[in-house]
């Protein structure tokens, strides 16, 4: 089952505006991860976030972490078309030993366009 | 370096058929994962190792085996395709497991008839 969901499932803005992803999951986590996929590519690591990290930041984007509400989200700065692509949450969750594996689970993404 | 290959980039099966998928990493990581991607959806587990000579299994391993018998390569089988199996595979590897970036290859897609 997928433990992410996220929100919006697809977003179209023009480029220099910002744009939000959201993310929320259902059990207690590790870290969350944040990918890229460009079309027909494979994924980019774009930023991890640990869970006793509340903010981190990473040239243009900014990645907030909230473990009560279960809930992460990507803000991209001044957005370029060549930030179109498909983004995902991803999240590494221990197992009942506190063992981590780095078994992710992902989301199913947001489409995101950025209009020259 | 080459960081994560995978072979062959594209196939097609017919039902019933077998054929393997080859993972390569040049990184020394300890860690490989393999994962499919329907259209829209994430990505899910198939099948994950630890180490040289370990497998596991992931969300989804059914109609899947692994072998890890080289550090470097990780590879995915299929021993009767359904089309249930058409998907893109990615393969992926990681230094360690614990918060640890995870590089994924450029992906295998299958096309089961």
């Amino acid at each position: 089952s997928q433990q992410g969901e996220e929100d919006p499932q697809a977003l179209s803005i023009q480029e220099g505006e910002n744009a939000t992803m959201n993310c929320s999951y259902k059990t207690s986590i590790n870290n969350l991860q944040w990918y890229r996929q460009n079309s027909g590519r494979g994924l980019v690591h774009l930023i991890l976030i640990r869970s006793n990290e509340r903010e981190k930041h990473s040239g243009r984007l900014r990645v907030t972490l909230d473990t009560s509400k279960k809930s992460s989200s990507l803000l991209i700065t001044a957005s370029r078309a060549a930030d179109t692509a498909s983004y995902f949450c991803a999240t590494d969750a221990s197992n009942a030993g506190g063992t981590s594996y780095g078994k992710l689970t992902f989301g199913q993404g947001t489409i995101l366009t950025v209009h020259p | 370096n080459a960081g994560v290959t995978q072979t062959p980039k594209f196939r097609v099966l017919k039902t019933g058929q077998s054929m393997t998928l080859l993972c390569a990493q040049d990184m020394n990581h300890e860690y490989m994962y393999w994962y499919r991607q329907d259209p829209g959806m994430g990505l899910r587990l198939i099948h994950y190792s630890v180490g040289e000579g370990t497998t596991a299994k992931g969300e989804v391993p059914d109609g899947y085996n692994v072998s890890r018998l080289k550090k470097q390569n990780f590879l995915l089988g299929l021993e009767s395709a359904a089309p249930s199996q058409t998907s893109v595979y990615f393969c992926a590897s990681s230094r360690q497991a614990r918060r640890e970036t995870q590089y994924f290859g450029p992906g295998t897609r299958l096309l089961v008839l």
